[in-house]
């Protein structure tokens, strides 16, 4: 069975651009998670996403918001980007949301010039 | 609101020898689960292992294995017969039990570094 994987795995952007970054989840896994990790702030929870329903969000501007299609595939945008955006972003999933097991994509690296 | 604490940043460890890694946390919760992630230099975030709060049996996986004190809100990482594929960030990490709530926090980590 596939691992979760992200696109891009690197991308580079100039500050006020926005991006969008894409999550596949493993087959038959309903529940994303996306997290942001810097080296100041370790990891961070941005959102979690279930059924195609933002079920919980981390504290992050409304810059940063998702969405989940009907097949399970999850995308982040971040709006107008700040030099502090520069970060690894990963994305988990797992089964259903009373699973307890989260699956890691190898992640998307994200810098901000 | 929960915490985890991970209060060595770094560690080292001789091949073959163990090591244990202390991780704490604070909630007001009874159910809950608690994990050990291992992100190695690739970044790919890997689950060492997992513990029910409910559970009162120790965790073990191969030569992984946890000291879980609930009163004490202590969750430690023994890794017994270090080998050198250990080597990595090791983040502890906490996870409500209430079914609509998948938020995981994790700790700031603990740098493994092994010794040939």
């Amino acid at each position: 069975k596939a691992g979760v994987t992200q696109t891009p795995r690197y991308l580079i952007k100039t500050r006020g651009q926005q991006v969008t970054l894409s999550c596949s989840p493993i087959s038959g896994h309903r529940s994303v998670s996306w997290y942001q990790q810097t080296p100041g702030q370790g990891l961070q929870f941005l959102f979690e996403y279930f059924s195609e329903t933002q079920r919980n969000k981390g504290n992050f501007p409304g810059r940063f918001s998702g969405r989940q299609f009907s097949n399970s595939r999850s995308e982040m945008n971040v709006s107008t980007l700040e030099l502090g955006d520069s970060a690894l972003y990963l994305c988990a999933s797992s089964l259903l949301f009373s699973d307890n097991e989260q699956f890691f994509g190898p992640g998307t690296r994200l810098t901000v010039l | 609101a929960q915490t985890v604490t991970q209060s060595q940043p770094e560690m080292s460890v001789q091949e073959a020898e163990t090591v244990t890694l202390s991780c704490t946390y604070d909630t007001s919760e009874s159910d809950y689960y608690l994990f050990w992630y291992k992100q190695p230099p690739s970044r790919q975030m890997i689950l060492v292992i997992r513990q029910e709060a409910y559970k009162q049996q120790n965790a073990t996986e191969n030569r992984f294995s946890v000291n879980f004190q609930k009163a004490a809100k202590s969750f430690s990482l023994k890794i017994s017969d270090s080998q050198l594929g250990d080597a990595a960030m090791y983040f502890c990490a906490y996870r409500s039990a209430k079914t609509s709530y998948d938020k995981v926090i994790f700790g700031p980590g603990t740098s493994l570094s092994v010794i040939p």
